[in-house]
């Protein structure tokens, strides 16, 4: 049982590019999450998913975008990177809605854009 | 407007004393409660829970108290252990935020042997 695994562990952009965060869990999950951790500061809901097949806004959607492939996999989009997205970024599971399920998260992707 | 906050940014405690982390939150909706533990370089991991029906949850040496009143909550460990040294964070959710957690900035614990 892996867990929830991302990929890629590092990253490094410059400003403009693109790249996709990928997430997977084998935990038969429903629900998935995107969050950012800047330093100094908790975690802040990019996307999440609350079923396949939906998607919803967090508290920072602005420069993302998530597609919800299939059960187990949940991407994160950077379309044109910027320096303010440099953080860190985990993706998370849980069996029902995170209010009342604990969340699962993966090891994060250390995307640095310069 | 943060509506959950972990005002002390960090705590230092000795080993086998008890370390108490504490958590407010201004959003009266808010009913379910989570703790995470994080260790540096891993994702966080789920610690203990409370439903706001309860004023108290016990999981061995972690103990999670709410106030409703005072809206807040204080996770209890004891004994505190080296290996409990790593960033505490404090979640909530309730209302509109049913289907998902706002999480505080974070509290480092630091236990010295």
């Amino acid at each position: 049982n892996a867990g929830v695994t991302q990929t890629p562990k590092f990253q490094v952009l410059k400003t403009g590019q693109s790249m996709t965060l990928q997430c997977a869990q084998d935990m038969n999950h429903n629900s998935m999450y995107w969050y950012r951790q800047d330093p100094g500061m908790g975690l802040r809901l990019i996307y999440y998913s609350a079923s396949e097949g939906t998607t919803d806004k967090g508290e920072v959607p602005n420069g993302y975008n998530v597609s919800r492939l299939n059960k187990r996999e949940f991407s994160l989009r950077l379309e044109s990177a910027a320096p303010s997205q440099t953080s860190v970024y985990f993706c998370a599971s849980s069996f029902g809605k995170a209010g009342r399920y604990e969340q699962y998260f993966g090891p994060g992707t250390r995307l640095t854009v310069t | 407007d943060q509506q959950v906050k972990q005002n002390s940014p960090s705590l230092s405690v000795q080993e086998g004393r008890i370390s108490i982390l504490n958590c407010d939150y201004t959003n009266s909706m808010f009913d379910y409660f989570l703790w995470y533990k994080k260790y540096p370089a891993e994702g966080p991991t789920f610690l203990i829970s409370i439903s706001s029906i309860k004023d108290k949850n016990e999981d061995g040496r972690f103990t999670v108290f709410l106030n409703k009143s005072a809206k807040h909550l204080s996770l209890h460990i004891v004994p505190s252990q080296p290996g409990d040294s790593a960033v505490y964070f404090c979640a909530a959710s309730g209302g509109t935020n049913a289907g998902k957690s706002t999480f505080g900035d974070g509290t480092t614990l630091t236990v010295k042997p």
